[in-house]
C-alpha cells in the first residue's frame, strides 16, 4: 500500500495564479483532511471530508476549495494564490471518526511570490 | 471543544525515559486523547490514543489520570531519532458526529546524546 500520496512535493506560484494540490489514499478511508503548517507553527485544518460528496470547512478555509468525487481522492484548489498561502500543506485520511489513527502524506511545500 | 496545554519544549537524555505531559481539563466523557509526533519537515505520525484506560504499544505508553483531566506520554528509552514535536490532541466531535483532529503547538522534545 502506498498510503497517502501528495503531489507535487514542491511548487512555486505567482500571485494570482491557481493550482490544485492532489491527495490520494489507497486504504479505503472515509475521512480525509487538509492541513496547512506555517513555519514554526502547528497544523491548521483547512477542509475535511467524511465521504464522497461530503465536505466541510475547518479552521482556515478562506482562499481554498475542495471536492470529493471519489473515496480515494481529495484535491485542494487555490484559485487566486496570495503570499499568505505560502505554507506546507498536509493531507491525511482515517478510517472512521473515532478511535482510529490518521495517516498523513509527506506534504506539499508551496511558495507564492 | 476540549483544549490541550503542553510545555513548549523539553530535553531528555538518550536512553532515559521521556515523559511528556498534557493537560486537557475540559475533556468530555466521549473524547479520546491522541498523541502524534512530527519529525522535522515530515508529515505527523500517529503514536497512541486512549479513552480512559492506560495504553501501551510498541512505541510508547499513555497514562491518563482517573479524572481524565491530564495525561502523560512515555517513551521508555528515548533515542536521538525521537527528537520531534509531540502533539497531544483531544478528538473533537461536532453535531454530525464528525471528529476533526485539531492540532495545537505541541512540545518540542530534544533528545540529547
Amino acid at each position: 500500500n502506498a498510503g497517502v500520496t501528495q503531489t507535487p512535493k514542491f511548487r512555486i506560484l505567482k500571485i494570482g495564479q491557481s493550482m490544485t494540490l492532489q491527495c490520494a489514499q489507497d486504504m479505503n478511508h472515509n475521512y480525509m483532511y487538509w492541513y496547512r503548517q506555517d513555519p514554526g507553527m502547528g497544523l491548521k485544518l483547512i477542509y475535511y471530508s467524511v465521504g464522497a460528496g461530503i465536505t466541510d470547512k475547518g479552521e482556515v478555509p478562506n482562499g481554498y476549495n475542495v471536492s470529493r468525487s471519489t473515496t480515494e481522492d481529495f484535491p485542494l484548489r487555490l484559485e487566486l494564490a496570495a503570499p499568505s498561502q505560502t505554507s506546507v500543506y498536509f493531507c491525511a485520511s482515517s478510517y472512521s471518526d473515532r478511535g482510529t489513527e490518521a495517516f498523513f502524506g509527506q506534504g506539499t511545500r508551496l511558495t507564492v511570490v | 471543544d476540549a483544549k490541550t496545554t503542553q510545555p513548549t519544549s523539553m530535553d531528555c537524555a538518550e536512553g532515559r525515559a521521556a515523559n511528556l505531559p498534557c493537560n486537557h481539563s475540559t475533556i468530555s466523557g466521549n473524547e479520546y486523547v491522541y498523541w502524534y509526533r512530527q519529525i522535522h519537515s515530515q508529515g505527523p505520525q500517529y503514536i497512541i490514543h486512549g479513552l480512559k484506560n492506560n495504553e501501551t504499544n510498541e512505541m510508547a505508553s499513555l497514562i491518563i489520570t482517573e479524572d481524565r483531566k491530564s495525561s502523560t506520554l512515555i517513551l521508555p528509552h528515548a533515542t536521538l531519532r525521537d527528537t520531534a514535536v509531540y502533539y497531544c490532541i483531544v478528538r473533537v466531535a461536532t453535531g454530525g458526529a464528525t471528529n476533526k483532529l485539531i492540532f495545537g503547538t505541541g512540545t518540542l522534545l530534544a533528545v540529547q546524546p
